[in-house]
């Protein structure tokens, strides 16, 4: 079982419609990172969530450190927002540095 | 402020051979931190260097080796190549309050 799952593995939405992407993870996290990469292989970050909830424009990301689970939301979805979504957690144990574990990742396809 | 930049952006190299990737930071990052990706593993971390000392390291084999520079510029080796090392290599730098900023990448074939 990885470390980071997501689901789905695919997704495939019209336009306008409401989406939601799972994050889970089974360790101990400082942070949670939402990343988008577009065919051509650059990534973006997105979020970086240790509580709570975050919003930047038509993206909302919210984070349970309870039940260790995280979502990523995309309202009003449009075909630009076709990509790959990863989450990606940053264990706790590490006190310092940067490395990450990253989940499989969502293939997203926004028709018009 | 520039992005990460990673180069080149696409190398392609014989079995054996050997390759170096380049990657410089956003200026005031001193956290640069390295990463693999292929189809079948998705992606991995390689390996991270914080103020030109490695801080963490992925379990990769020996052959996959790194450093980092007093600018915080960054570089990965990978000594003789395999077919299996064909990826998306993918370097970002980070600092406590930015968080993570991914370069393009750079994509290696194996030959």
């Amino acid at each position: 079982k990885n470390e980071v799952e997501q689901s789905p593995q695919n997704l495939t939405a019209q336009e306008g419609e409401f989406i939601t992407i799972n994050c889970s993870y089974s360790v101990g996290i400082s942070a949670l990172h939402w990343l988008q990469q577009h065919p051509g292989g650059g990534i973006v970050s997105l979020f970086m969530l240790s509580s709570g909830k975050k919003k930047h424009g038509r993206l909302i990301a919210t984070i349970n450190i309870q039940e260790k689970h995280s979502s990523l939301h995309i309202t009003a979805s449009h075909p630009r927002d076709s990509a790959v979504y990863i989450c990606a957690a940053k264990r706790s144990q590490e006190t310092s540095g940067s490395r990450l574990t990253f989940g499989e990742g969502t293939q997203l396809t926004v028709n018009p | 402020k520039a992005g990460v930049t990673q180069t080149p952006r696409y190398l392609i190299k014989t079995r054996g051979q050997q390759v170096t990737l380049s990657c410089s930071p956003i200026s005031g990052h001193r956290s640069v931190s390295w990463y693999q990706q292929t189809p079948g593993q998705g992606l991995q971390f390689l390996f991270e260097y914080f103020s030109e000392t490695q801080r963490n390291k992925g379990n990769f084999p020996g052959r996959f080796s790194g450093r980092q520079f007093s600018n915080s510029r960054s570089e990965m080796n990978v000594s003789t190549l395999e077919l299996g090392d064909s990826a998306l290599y993918l370097c970002a730098s980070s600092s406590y309050r930015d968080g993570y900023t991914f370069g393009s990448g750079t994509r290696l074939t194996v030959v």
